[in-house]
């Protein structure tokens, strides 16, 4: 079956560093997201990008956040300046169709600000 | 009320068990519905769809009731390795999936 690749699997920093997490899509999935865990809680959409642009994105997706495919392929998310509260599990998810009828997650990036 | 709101369990079954879980969203907008599977501080992934007219695959049998805005899932013959959380999964039209806090399955010997 075909996988998301994220890239670090985990990543430690201190607080106020720039982050920048790592995907690569299925080659033909057009849908890429970012979904987040914070440990014991539940899966929580942060944004949806389709078509070189942000479709939409939730509350927690603030203006330290952004996210591009910066050479066509790999897609990234960028935390500005981390908070304590940015911990968690990172997970990518990619799609062929608007409706998410499948999606496929990446195994995830685990970052913990210090 | 919660976006999506389940048990958490943890449900305790022995091998063979029949389980069921169950859901309740509040978008009655929702336009499509998963069951997703979570193995520990692992990714989820898809286990069905769910469909109104019901859906089975193999031991899994998903279930909508649009009216109710209530979905389930039945687990027949439990197997040890079907331990793990179930998430309930609504996409609410606009490119997101809303998770639940996901129902714990523990299946022991």
């Amino acid at each position: 079956e075909p996988e998301v690749t994220q890239t670090p699997s985990h990543q430690v920093t201190q607080m106020g560093q720039e982050v920048i997490l790592r995907c690569v899509p299925i080659s033909n999935h057009l849908y890429f997201y970012w979904y987040r865990q914070i440990l014991g809680q539940k899966v929580e959409f942060l944004v949806s990008f389709y078509n070189n642009e942000i479709s939409e994105k939730s509350e927690i997706f603030d203006d330290q956040f952004s996210v591009e495919r910066p050479d066509g392929s790999n897609f990234t998310l960028k935390i500005r300046s981390t908070k304590l509260e940015d911990s968690a599990m990172y997970f990518c998810a990619t799609g062929q169709g608007a409706r998410n009828e499948k999606l496929f997650f990446g195994s995830g990036t685990q970052l913990s600000v210090l | 009320r919660k976006e999506v709101e389940q048990d958490p369990g943890p449900f305790n079954v022995p091998e063979g068990a029949t389980v069921a879980f169950n859901c309740t969203y509040s978008n009655s907008a929702s336009q499509s519905f998963f069951w997703y599977r979570q193995d520990c501080r692992k990714e989820p992934k898809l286990l069905m769809s769910v469909y109104s007219s019901g859906n089975e695959d193999g031991r899994f049998t998903a279930q909508l009731n649009r009216a109710s805005q209530y979905i389930s899932l039945l687990i027949r013959d439990s197997k040890l390795s079907d331990s793990a959380t179930y998430l309930c999964v609504v996409n609410t039209g606009f490119q997101k999936l809303v998770f639940g806090t996901g129902t714990r399955l523990l299946v022991s010997p």
